[in-house]
């Protein structure tokens, strides 16, 4: 079993503000790394997919950094929207690219 | 447009009843999964398959059968050996290789 966490389980921030989450996972034989965003009565939606160490990506506001070495990855947002708000999974992927989901941060910002 | 469709939305299941969750997709994705989510846990791999006529187990697939006729189609079935199947169930697929998974709407699955 890959177990991933997360961290924190949940934030609220006020709109405008910049945050971040954490995702840790098992260093040893990694593959690939997802991070998606789960709208409320939505399905989730695949925000990123990362597979080398000190990978980066950006998709508007919200970036993603990669340490496969020490097994972590942080989300960042800049300047939160309330439609920022949503629950943030991360999951590291196998070689058949089957995905090992943490139990996500849901992040509520305030208008 | 494409994308992956779930049916039913709300699935309720009687006691020693087997139940059949649809799965299909238009996005040509050779590769489809299962997921199953409960409170306070994250998605978990019930069963996933990377080409027609061939699936594996995940982590959790006790209770669960599958098949992949065709391409487009992935059902899974609920059946009654699985002791704990209320649950919210994610259909998925994706190309092959290291990419992102397209998700379904999902299936509320409840015991009478």
């Amino acid at each position: 079993i890959l177990n991933v966490e997360q961290s924190p389980q949940s934030l609220h921030v006020q709109e405008g503000d910049s945050t971040n989450f954490t995702c840790s996972f098992p260093s040893s034989n990694f593959y690939a790394l997802h991070w998606y965003r789960w709208e409320t009565a939505k399905s989730p939606e695949a925000l990123f997919v990362m597979t080398l160490n000190g990978d980066e990506k950006k998709k508007g506001r919200i970036s993603a950094t990669l340490n496969t070495k020490e097994g972590y990855s942080y989300l960042y947002i800049k300047g939160s929207q309330p439609e920022d708000s949503a629950t943030y999974l991360c999951a590291r992927g196998t070689g058949a690219n089957n995905l090992f989901f943490g139990t996500g941060t849901r992040l509520t910002v305030i208008p | 447009d494409g994308g992956i469709t779930q049916s039913p939305k709300y699935l309720f299941r009687k006691e020693g009843q087997n139940v059949t969750l649809s799965c299909e997709q238009n996005l040509n994705h050779d590769a489809m999964y299962w997921y199953r989510q409960d409170p306070g846990q994250g998605l978990r791999l019930i069963y996933y398959s990377q080409i027609v006529n061939d699936f594996q187990k995940g982590d959790i697939a006790e209770g669960y059968s599958v098949s992949r006729e065709k391409k487009e189609s992935f059902p899974l079935t609920v059946t009654s050996a699985q002791k704990n199947p209320t649950a919210f169930y994610l259909c998925a697929s994706s190309p092959t290789g290291y990419q992102p998974q397209h998700f379904g709407d999902g299936t509320r699955l409840s015991i009478l």
